[in-house]
Order: C-alpha cells, then sequence, then structure tokens
C-alpha cells in the first residue's frame, strides 16, 4: 500500500512566521501536490511538482511556495503566515494519470 | 478555473436507504473523472476512476456512472449503513499535458443515521 506521510496532524503558528510543512511518499511517484480544503470550497489545488526540481502553481498558490529537492519529499512553505491561510492541508502522491491521488491524514494548521 | 459542481451539499438518510449524488464538469477537453470518500479523521480514499462514456463502475454496495457528453457522473450507495456517513468528492482531470492535476467539487457531506 502506498503510504503518504504528513509531518504532522496539528499545527499552530503566529502570523508572519515562516511554515514548513512536510510531505513523504514511499512509492517512488513521480507526481506530488499539495491542496488546502476549505468548508464549502472543497480541495483547492495550491502547487504540485512533476519531477525532482520541478513545480507549477495550482488555482490558488499565491502566499505559497514549494520544494521538491528529493522525488519522496515535497514541501509547502508558508513564506509569511497569515490568518487567512488557516486550513486543512493536504498532500497527495500519483503514479500515472490514469490511476487516483494516494492522500496523507492531512495537517489542520491554525494561524494566530 | 474548471467549474465542477456536486449535489447535494448535504444528505441525511436512514440507514437501509438508497441514496445518489451528482457530478457535473466540463464536458470538453475530458480526461478522466475521479470519485473519493473522506471520513473523519482519515485520509480521503479513491472508490473509481473513470475514462469512459457510458461508464459505470461498482465497489460493493457503491456504483457510479459517466456520462462525459453532457457532463455528469452519478454516485449511489444502495443501503445506506452508518459507516457510509463521509464526504463524498468528485474530481475532473482534463486532457492535455495535466500531470493528473485535480479539480474538485465542494464535495456532499452523507450523514446515515442508525
Amino acid at each position: 500500500d502506498v503510504k503518504v506521510t504528513q509531518s504532522s496532524r496539528y499545527l499552530v503558528k503566529r502570523t508572519g512566521e515562516k511554515v514548513f510543512l512536510e510531505c513523504v511518499q514511499d512509492m517512488d511517484h513521480e507526481n506530488m501536490f499539495w491542496y488546502r480544503q476549505d468548508p464549502g470550497l472543497g480541495l483547492r489545488l495550491i502547487y504540485f511538482s512533476y519531477d525532482v526540481k520541478m513545480k507549477e502553481k495550482g488555482d490558488i498558490p499565491e502566499g505559497y511556495s514549494v520544494s521538491r529537492e528529493k522525488k519522496e519529499r515535497f514541501s509547502l512553505i508558508l513564506e509569511s503566515a497569515s490568518t487567512n491561510q488557516t486550513s486543512m492541508y493536504l498532500c497527495a502522491s500519483l503514479a500515472q494519470e490514469n490511476q487516483p491521488q494516494h492522500f496523507g491524514d492531512g495537517t489542520r494548521l491554525s494561524i494566530l | 478555473i474548471l467549474n465542477v459542481e456536486q449535489s447535494p451539499q448535504s444528505l441525511h438518510v436512514q440507514e437501509g436507504d438508497s441514496t445518489n449524488f451528482t457530478c457535473s464538469f466540463p464536458s470538453s477537453n475530458f480526461y478522466a473523472l475521479h470519485w473519493y470518500r473522506w471520513e473523519t479523521a482519515k485520509s480521503p480514499e479513491a472508490l473509481f476512476v473513470m475514462t469512459l462514456n457510458g461508464d459505470e463502475k461498482k465497489k460493493g454496495r457503491i456504483s457510479a456512472t459517466l456520462n462525459t457528453k453532457e457532463g455528469y457522473s452519478y454516485l449511489y450507495i444502495k443501503g445506506s449503513q452508518p459507516e457510509d456517513s463521509a464526504t463524498y468528492l468528485c474530481a475532473f482531470v482534463g486532457g492535455g499535458t495535466s500531470y493528473g492535476k485535480l479539480t474538485f467539487g465542494q464535495g456532499t457531506i452523507l450523514t446515515v443515521h442508525p
């Protein structure tokens, strides 16, 4: 079974802090994704990566950046956290386009 | 940004009832339609990946149909059980070089009462 592990289930940070959310997958998948989920809005794509050091913006990249230095790890960075970034963040990985994505358990991030 | 809509937003049913939800998506440039089940405190779990018009898929008491020409998919649950309570998400994959990017609907929250 594919395992996607997110570093924290719950995280509380202060406005203006630099925040790192880490995601690791163990199945050598090429593609990895970061989403956020807000009530009534579904999952929205922030960034994705289709190879090491390669990244592309999703639908809501503003205020975020990402890093993919190794194939198994995809990091989401909040450069200067703001209260409107309080949300549930989900990481996913994908082997091939016609297959389902595999998700982590999510990180519930609160920015105070 | 692509428009993927799910209805209803939430649904309460009694144990044993059968139920269905709708997902509507763009009918042009279609590649695939995904269904996921997301239970509280767990990660979203894939139910189906559907690619062909007219496709029907089944997993236990859950089934799904796909109409790519008119841009909709139905998810059916037969004889709902309390453990079916979850948020059901559909997601659209467009053609071209998408790298498997998903555009999600807002989800249908199902509550099954014993």
